[in-house]
């Protein structure tokens, strides 16, 4: 069965520094991965997906993933974090031909000042 | 503008009372889904829909029942059968066909549930 996994439940982040978002995945055969970000009490918003073609993703606000095959990664990048980023981030990676989406536990992302 | 509408926001409910939340999208999609949030557990999967008419349990059913009889509503009833029904319920959907086909979900802004 497809699963992912967050390993870190929390990460901090002094703004203007750079920020990772840890994934990774398995699954049988070709990964649809995808990144969403949850404000507090509202819906998930997506980020950004890797299907195929380039190993780097660009999404919006500034993010982009990197697609690892050998070390079964996806992890979220931002080159200059800023406060409002503080949020809820989940990995997640579609199974099946039913285009279900299983997500990670997420990662709290607290963005300091 | 296009988009899911879930309500209500907030709901409190007595043990043993049903209630059913509502999800209603424009987007003309043909999938929707029910997902349930709790702390610390990420998104698990209640029911999905394909295509009117038909849906499918997802891994946490039990205790939930949704219909789908048109293609823009797909609500979903917590039952008494339901032993913890208190959290954070997201509906989503997803077209299908060309480059809707993907897999990206779209969500609505979610129902909170509190069971008093």
């Amino acid at each position: 069965a497809q699963s992912v996994a967050q390993p870190e439940d929390q990460v901090n982040v002094a703004e203007g520094n750079p920020l990772t978002v840890k994934c990774t995945y398995s699954v049988s055969g070709n990964p649809y991965l995808f990144w969403y970000v949850q404000y507090p009490n509202r819906g998930l918003q997506f980020l950004l997906k890797y299907i195929t073609g380039d190993n780097l993703v660009k999404g919006s606000y500034g993010f982009e993933a990197e697609f690892n095959k050998s070390q079964t990664s996806f992890h979220l990048k931002k080159p200059s974090a800023l406060v409002s980023d503080s949020a809820l981030y989940f990995c997640a990676v579609r199974e099946g031909g039913y285009n279900k989406l299983i997500f990670g536990a997420g990662t709290r992302l607290a963005v300091h000042p | 503008d296009g988009g899911i509408t879930q309500s209500p926001k907030y709901l409190f409910r007595k043990e043993g009372q049903n209630v059913t939340l509502s999800c209603e999208q424009n987007l003309n999609h043909d999938a929707m889904y029910w997902y349930r949030q709790d702390p610390g557990q990420g998104l698990r999967l209640i029911y999905y829909s394909q295509i009117v008419n038909d849906f499918q349990k997802g891994d946490i059913a039990e205790g939930y029942s949704v219909s789908r009889e048109k293609k823009e509503s797909f609500p979903l009833t917590v039952t008494s059968a339901q032993k913890n029904p208190t959290a954070f319920y997201l509906c989503a959907s997803r077209g299908t066909g060309g480059s809707m086909g993907t897999g990206e979900l779209f969500f609505g802004e979610g129902s909170r549930l509190t069971v008093l």
